[in-house]
């Protein structure tokens, strides 16, 4: 069963805008990590985030997560229309047998440029 | 630049045939997953492995099989392929448990 679920499902914006994707999970997390998968590619790493961390920036990227909630959210500040693309959130549940990752179904950003 | 490289990148295949997917990465990663992603689903596991001899089901290992003989390759087979097999599948690497995943570009399977 997915373990992170991202919200909204998709995200049209204009270039320049600064775009929000929030990810839920239902088990106390390890880790919680953003991908991000350019059409017909496979998934790239952005950022991780520990159980311990509140937030974290990488370049334009900003995450942040709550474990009281159970949520975490990805914010890309001054969007590019290279940022189309879908992102997930994957949890490294420390309950879950060796560590396996669990991913959410995405959201879907466009970014017009 | 190390990398994990996936084959083919595309197969159409009967029902009921056997098919092999390849994965084979130079990062000399021990952990390694095969993932199978469908519109609405996200990725799910199928199966991985922490190192050579070792391998583990994951949440849709039904249909699916692995082996791990060296470090490098993980291939996934199909032993008896069917429609609900049709889907994109993904492997990754690991170097250890908590860090990020290393994802090849993708199979799209189609079995008619």
């Amino acid at each position: 069963s997915q373990q992170g679920e991202e919200d909204p499902q998709a995200l049209s914006i204009q270039e320049g805008e600064n775009a929000t994707m929030n990810c839920s999970y239902k088990t106390s997390i390890n880790n919680l990590q953003w991908y991000r998968q350019n059409s017909g590619r496979g998934l790239v790493h952005l950022i991780l985030i520990r159980s311990n961390e509140r937030e974290k920036h990488s370049g334009r990227l900003r995450v942040t997560l709550d474990t009281s909630k159970k949520s975490s959210s990805l914010l890309i500040t001054a969007s590019r229309a290279a940022d189309t693309a879908s992102y997930f959130c994957a949890t490294d549940a420390s309950h879950y047998n060796n560590n396996d990752m669990r991913f959410g179904a995405g959201t879907r950003l466009t970014v017009k440029p | 630049d190390a990398e994990i490289t996936q084959s083919p990148r595309h197969k159409i295949t009967e029902t009921g045939r056997q098919v092999t997917l390849a994965c084979h990465q130079t990062w000399n990663h021990n952990n390694m997953f095969w993932y199978r992603q469908d519109l609405g689903h996200g990725l799910r596991l199928i199966h991985y492995s922490y190192g050579v001899q070792d391998t583990n089901k994951g949440e849709v290992s039904d249909g699916y099989s692995v082996s791990r003989s060296n470090t490098e390759d993980l291939p996934l087979t199909l032993e008896s392929a069917a429609s609900s097999q049709t889907s994109v599948y993904f492997c990754a690497s690991q170097r250890r448990p908590n860090s990020p995943l290393h994802f090849g570009n993708g199979t799209r399977l189609t079995v008619t």
